[in-house]
């Protein structure tokens, strides 16, 4: 059973980029056909999803976070990563990662999560 | 971006009810549509995908109907370790989007 585990600093200051990695163990990153991805809550609020990095390296953004958001790959370390740029207090919140796959069907799933990692900005 | 809509946000219910939440999608969707179980400080759990399909090692306790623009979640016997949130989300088209969460809770 694949796990994934968020990590990365837990205070970032107003402007400056948020960067976290998920690690994965239990299976490599770059094998089979997966997407890769980032989700965030604020507290007392809902999910929203950041975004995604195929195996390939192929990404897809929120088009609201789009301008800010840059997802990787680090095949050699079986992470992948998320930076958002110029952050302020509304991107406060519990960042998850989390592994989307799909059947023979072609019908998505996430069926992998980390716990999620809680992110504040403030000065 | 497609509006999920979930009802209830919250509901209590007891051990061995029967409870039901719905997701409404702004437009349709076909099916779709997953839910998934999250407790606090847990990582979030896969349970239903494509609207109807069991994620493996889901009981069968938890069943899942609908296509389109309306969906349901089924919990036929509520057992203690079910008390928890659960939210649906779309894979239809992106961003992909959550509806806001239904939190059951004991009674």
């Amino acid at each position: 059973q694949v796990q994934l585990q968020e990590s990365g600093p837990g205070l970032v200051k107003p402007s400056q980029t948020l960067s976290l990695t998920c690690t994965v163990s239990g299976g490599s990153i770059s094998s089979g056909s997966y997407y890769w991805s980032w989700i965030r809550q604020p507290a007392g609020k809902g999910l929203e999803w950041i975004g995604r990095v195929y195996t390939n390296g192929g990404t897809n953004y929120n088009p609201s976070l789009k301008s800010r958001v840059t997802i990787s790959l680090d095949t050699s370390k079986n992470q992948f990563s998320l930076n958002l740029s110029s952050v302020t207090a509304a991107d406060t919140a519990v960042y998850y990662c989390a592994r989307e796959g799909w059947d023979l069907l072609g019908a998505y799933y996430f069926d992998s999560w980390g716990q999620g990692t809680l992110v504040t900005v403030s000065s | 971006d497609i509006q999920m809509t979930q009802s209830p946000s919250s509901l209590s219910a007891s051990v061995g009810d029967r409870i039901t939440i719905t997701c409404r999608a702004s437009q349709g969707i076909k099916n779709d549509l997953g839910w998934y179980q999250h407790k606090p400080g847990k990582a979030p759990k896969g349970l239903i995908y494509a609207a109807s399909n069991l994620q493996s090692g889901v009981p069968s306790r938890f069943s899942g109907s609908g296509s389109g623009t309306e969906f349901t979640l089924t919990i036929s016997s509520l057992q203690p370790e079910d008390f928890a949130t659960y939210f649906c989300l779309q894979h239809n088209s992106y961003p992909r989007t959550f509806g806001q969460g239904t939190k059951v809770e004991i009674k």
